[in-house]
């Protein structure tokens, strides 16, 4: 069954500290995947993806993640954390036809105190 | 400047009282789709829409409906909603509903049910 895991629920940082939250996916064929973030008070929106090309990717305001296809895994990283990164943020997944939905994970909620 | 418009941002309802959401768009998308979100789980797809062709997912309940009068504008209908009803709507648009796009969310809309 096509699914996503992200692992943490609830991650507390300090900021300047180092961020990675993970991300497994499972589904059959070629993937796409994504990290939507959503920030208090606001709609969700996207943090970046993944299409093809080269599997580290850079996306808004300093964030990164790195799609390794063995490991069925696309972690979102940060090496610097700000207050203004608490959001909500969801890892999802999607196949590259028309009639493929996307597919999102729990999300993980994270909490920088300042 | 808001692309997809959720209204009402709460909204309150009887046990068993039909209750009508709206979204609508500025971005001319072909495609509106529907989520449902309980706390601490994913962002679930009840249905979409491509253009006027109606897309429900198999374990939607037949509670659930949907309009879309036109591009603009895409209603969800809970007939007779129970307190399992009681969730995050989210509205989302993508301009062709292709598996790598893009999803533009709506801010949604919180809905509870007494």
């Amino acid at each position: 069954a096509q699914s996503v895991s992200q692992h943490n629920h609830h991650v507390i940082l300090s900021e300047a500290a180092s961020l990675e939250l993970g991300c497994n996916y499972s589904y059959g064929g070629t993937v796409n995947l994504f990290w939507y973030v959503q920030y208090p008070g606001q709609h969700l929106q996207l943090l970046l993806k993944y299409f093809s090309g080269d599997p580290l990717v850079k996306g808004i305001k300093g964030f990164e993640a790195e799609f390794i296809k063995s490991k069925f895994s696309f972690n979102l990283r940060k090496p610097s954390v700000q207050w203004s990164d608490t959001a909500e943020y969801f890892c999802a997944v999607a196949g590259r036809n028309r009639d493929d939905k996307i597919i999102f994970g729990k999300g993980t909620r994270l909490h920088i105190l300042p | 400047d808001a692309m997809v418009i959720q209204n009402p941002r709460y909204q309150v309802t009887q046990f068993g009282k039909p209750v009508t959401l709206s979204c609508s768009q500025t971005l001319n998308h072909n495609v509106m789709y529907w989520y449902q979100q309980k706390s601490s789980q994913a962002p679930k797809l009840l249905f979409h829409y491509y253009d006027k062709d109606f897309n429900n997912e198999a374990d939607t309940p037949d509670n659930f409906q949907s309009r879309r009068p036109n591009t603009s504008f895409c209603f969800l209908d809970i007939r007779s909603p129970g307190l399992g009803d009681a969730a995050m709507y989210l509205c989302a648009t993508s301009l062709h509903g292709q598996g790598y796009e893009k999803l533009f969310f709506g801010s949604g809309t919180q809905l509870s049910v007494l």
